[in-house]
């Protein structure tokens, strides 16, 4: 069945590191991939996004391209702060289903 | 203005009571939904509305039902309440099943 598989957490890193969240999924057809990310006590907001193969979602430094030969979408971003602790989600969404399916969440703590 | 808003933000309550969750959105989207997040931040859809109609009923127990009296709307009503039922409620929106969703604050629920 569909379903998306990220990497267990927590991730510790000091602040400037370099991260790197994975995420693999399974889906049948071409999903649209998606990484969602949860502050302490807030819901889940949007951090990127991509809806085809070799596409490259990007936002506030983070990135991460949609690999369909490896089915994968890996989360990355260069330095990070302190304020990038959080929740991230990975998800899918196919057609056939018509719902989108989460992953399980990897919790970041950034040290200063 | 608040895109998705749920009243109320935390809720405290005795096995047996019978409690409701209200969401609204103002962001004109089509469709709605009810998410239940563990304490090891797991996230589970429960129920999708489109266009005011159920689309996905997931695997929950008959205690919960939602209700949609307009697009904007989405409330959940849970009867009986038990103790696995304390959790944190999200409700979001999206334009379309296949778009980003937007999440409320979410709603914690206590059962003592």
């Amino acid at each position: 069945g569909n379903s998306v598989t990220q990497m267990e957490g927590p991730v510790t890193l000091s602040e400037e590191a370099f991260l790197t969240i994975n995420c693999t999924y399974t889906a049948t057809g071409y999903p649209s991939l998606f990484w969602y990310v949860q502050y302490p006590g807030e819901g889940l907001q949007l951090l990127l996004k991509a809806t085809k193969a070799d596409d490259k979602g990007s936002n506030k430094g983070f990135e991460a391209t949609y690999r369909k030969e490896t089915t994968s979408f890996h989360l990355e971003k260069g330095s990070v702060q302190v304020s990038d602790s959080a929740v991230y989600f990975c998800a899918l969404f196919y057609t056939g289903g018509f719902k989108t399916i989460f992953g399980a969440g990897t919790r970041l703590f950034v040290k200063a | 203005d608040t895109a998705v808003s749920q009243t109320p933000k935390y809720l405290v309550t005795q096995m047996g009571n019978d409690k409701s969750i209200k969401c609204e959105q103002n962001l004109g989207h089509d469709t709605m939904y009810w998410y239940k997040q563990d304490s090891k931040k797991f996230l589970k859809i429960m129920f999708s509305y489109n266009n005011k109609e159920l689309i996905i009923n997931e695997t929950v127990p008959n205690r919960f039902s939602p209700k949609s009296p307009d697009k904007a709307h989405l409330n959940l009503h849970i009867n009986s309440l038990e103790l696995g039922d304390s959790a944190v409620y999200f409700c979001a929106s999206s334009q379309g099943e296949r778009y980003e969703q937007y999440f409320g604050p979410g709603t914690r629920l206590t059962v003592t």
